[in-house]
């Protein structure tokens, strides 16, 4: 059975921390891991990664993969209390678009 | 483009009644599918699709039966609702041929049955 696993489950930090959410998976047939960002609504998508491409950035948010370790990290530098939210790992292994959700991790950031 | 439509945005139901979740999508995506959240579960798989005529199950399947007719609609029905299904529903969509795999979501329907 094809499992992710997230850590930690939810945290708190003060604006202007650096967080690192961690994300491990145990799968079949990995294809790819995505990062999505919730916030009291539908998920967002934030970051994809695979083998041909382990490192993402975009603004304060960047993401990498480690295919050896079979985990992925997303850092957000800088945190603002916009940046609370859920965040959910998610793993795709089949040749379609099914994918594996981790139980998320609930970050609060405090002014 | 609407993206991901679903309805209602909240429903309440009694113990035993039964109903469908409504979900639509306009970007001509093959793969369709439905998730329950419930508070520090993150996102179950219930049933998905992979185009018209043609459904699986995922997860947490027991009490729910989908059906897709059409690219566009994949329709959840709950046939006799019990408190256990009391959570928030998403639909989401993609399209296999996408380079991201990335899913849409739709905005959820919160579900509370007494």
């Amino acid at each position: 059975e094809d499992k992710v696993v997230q850590s930690p489950l939810s945290l708190v930090v003060h604006e202007g921390d650096t967080v690192t959410l961690n994300c491990s998976y145990e799968v079949t047939n990995f294809r790819s891991l995505l990062w999505y960002k919730q916030e009291k609504k539908a998920p967002t998508f934030l970051f994809m990664l695979t083998s041909s491409g382990i490192e993402k950035k975009s603004g304060r948010l960047s993401s990498i993969l480690d295919k050896k370790e079979l985990s992925s990290i997303l850092n957000i530098t800088a945190t603002q209390t916009g940046d609370s939210a859920i965040y959910l790992c998610a793993v795709n292994t089949g040749a379609n678009s099914k994918l594996t959700f981790g139980k998320g991790i609930t970050l609060s950031v405090r002014p | 483009n609407a993206g991901v439509t679903q309805t209602p945005k909240f429903q309440v139901l009694k113990t035993g009644q039964s109903m469908t979740l409504q979900c639509a999508q306009d970007m001509n995506h093959e793969y369709m599918s439905w998730y329950r959240q419930d508070p520090g579960m993150g996102l179950r798989l219930i049933h998905y699709s992979v185009g018209a005529g043609i459904t699986d199950q995922g997860e947490v399947p027991n009490g729910y039966n989908v059906s897709r007719s059409t690219t566009e609609d994949f329709p959840l029905r709950l046939l006799s609702a019990a408190p256990s299904q009391t959570s928030v529903y998403f639909c989401a969509s993609s399209s296999p041929g996408s380079t991201t795999y990335e899913q849409y979501f739709g905005p959820g329907t919160r579900l509370t049955v007494t």
